[in-house]
């Protein structure tokens, strides 16, 4: 059973334009929502952060928003430029530090 | 700082036969853990270890087993390799918290045949 749940499995954006992804859990007992970027052949590196009393976090083109009645939280990667090419994961950790990964998102920008 | 390092990169195991993925770090990390990433599934938890000596259960640990000796290694045992562990294995660790970011080593691709 997927702990995080993920939405799309691959976006197309054309270079400039907004990507966005999407995610949901239901485990009241997460308190920690990072998101990781893949490039191929490589590890999920940590991209952007955000606690759950925190409705909005910005760093630089990357903004996660959270929504902690619904259960929801989305990336939203400004002026999406080609390398922002790769995948991205949605996760969630509980109080044991275990980090659950959503299904990721293969965002592919078009010059 | 080489980070998080994983031993071998590739390997391709016979259906049957035993074999130790290495995880070493050296940012005395006491979380340490390991994940599988499967398409489509995104990355699983194997195991995990809050410290030397500790270890525990994730979401799919069946046929793998782990031992955490000292802080810097977390070495990842396949008893009997099967068909359905052909994967991308990743080993990662954190500070206690994950609030930090966890470091993901580079990954081991198995192939069981």
């Amino acid at each position: 059973q997927q702990q995080v749940k993920q939405s799309p499995q691959s976006l197309i954006v054309q270079k400039g334009g907004i990507s966005i992804i999407n995610c949901a859990y239901e485990n009241t007992a997460f308190d920690y929502f990072p998101w990781y970027q893949q490039f191929p052949g490589k590890g999920p590196a940590l991209l952007i952060a955000i606690r759950p009393d925190v409705s909005e976090k910005k760093e630089g083109r990357f903004t996660i928003s959270f929504n902690k009645s619904a259960k929801q939280f989305s990336l939203h990667i400004m002026d999406s430029q080609p390398g922002d090419s790769a995948t991205y994961f949605c996760a969630a950790i509980n109080g044991a530090n275990n980090l659950f990964f959503g299904t990721g998102t293969r965002l592919t920008v078009i010059p | 700082n080489a980070g998080v390092t994983q031993t071998p990169k590739f390997q391709v195991l016979k259906t049957g036969q035993s074999m130790t993925l290495q995880c070493a770090q050296d940012m005395n990390h006491e979380y340490m853990s390991w994940y599988r990433q499967d398409p489509g599934m995104g990355l699983r938890l194997i195991h995990y270890s809050v410290g030397a000596g500790i270890t525990d259960q994730g979401e799919v640990p069946n046929g793998y087993n782990v031992s955490r000796s000292t802080t810097e290694d977390f070495p990842l045992r396949l008893l009997s390799a099967a068909p359905s562990q052909t994967s991308v294995y990743f080993c990662a660790s954190s500070q206690r918290q994950g609030v930090y970011g966890y470091t993901f080593g580079s990954g081991t691709r198995l192939t069981v045949v």
